[in-house]
């Protein structure tokens, strides 16, 4: 039963520490999926990438978070200072032909 | 801009009444149509899609939605409800460009928040 992995699961931190989370996704699937939810904002989409290129990460603060792909078993985000109004859940989803698959999400704390 | 509403926010139910939880689009062109649930704690999961075909989809757990293209809707639908439905509900649609591909991004509706009551 392939599904999406998210590593670490939980995650406490510090405000300014930096934070990298990781996501494998389903092997075939094209297209990767950076998602944040929160009570106040629901959820956003962050990031994606098609064949392992960036297609849009409109939805990311440049400033402070990086998304990227190493290759097609792994995607990265990682935020940089961390701050807390980034605590959130972060979910990663891989799709093929458009339906998402969502992987359990990083639990983000920032204090 | 294609947007994504979901009229309900917050619907409270009672065990065995029927569900209706609306979602509507904002583009005549083609579309993919999605449901996805969200229980406490958990990850979004599949619901029911739609590609293309018979209107009314049937996905787990007894939902149905059904696409009224004139009214750019699909509506979740569960003829009696159980205490465990209770959960976040999300409507997503995919895009499809005037050049004919698919954008392969969702756009999320804000979630229905479903609590049903024993």
């Amino acid at each position: 039963d392939a599904r999406v992995t998210q590593t670490p699961r939980d995650k406490v931190t510090e405000m300014g520490q930096e934070v990298t989370m990781r996501c494998q996704p389903i092997l075939g699937h094209n297209t990767v999926f950076w998602y944040r939810q929160t009570m106040m904002q629901g959820l956003e989409l962050l990031a994606y990438f098609r064949n392992r290129a960036p297609l849009d990460d409109s939805g990311m603060p440049k400033d402070r978070f990086s998304a990227e792909m190493p290759d097609a078993t792994l995607a990265t985000l990682k935020i940089q200072p961390s701050e807390p109004r980034d605590s959130a859940v972060y979910f990663c989803a891989s799709g093929l032909g458009g339906e998402q698959f969502f992987g359990p999400g990083t639990r983000l704390t920032v204090l | 801009a294609q947007s994504v509403s979901q009229h309900n926010h917050h619907v409270i139910l009672s065990e065995a009444a029927s569900l209706e939880l609306g979602c509507n689009y904002s583009y005549g062109g083609t579309v993919n149509l999605f449901w996805y649930v969200q229980y406490p704690g958990q990850h979004l999961q599949l619901l029911l899609k739609y590609f293309s075909g018979d209107p009314l989809v049937k996905g787990i757990k007894g939902f149905e939605a059904e696409f009224i293209k004139s009214k750019f809707s699909f509506n979740l639908r569960k003829p009696s409800v159980q205490w465990s439905d209770t959960a976040e509900y999300f409507c997503a649609v995919n895009f499809h460009m005037n050049y004919g591909g698919a954008t392969n991004k969702l756009i999320f509706g804000t979630g229905t928040l479903l609590a049903v009551q024993p």
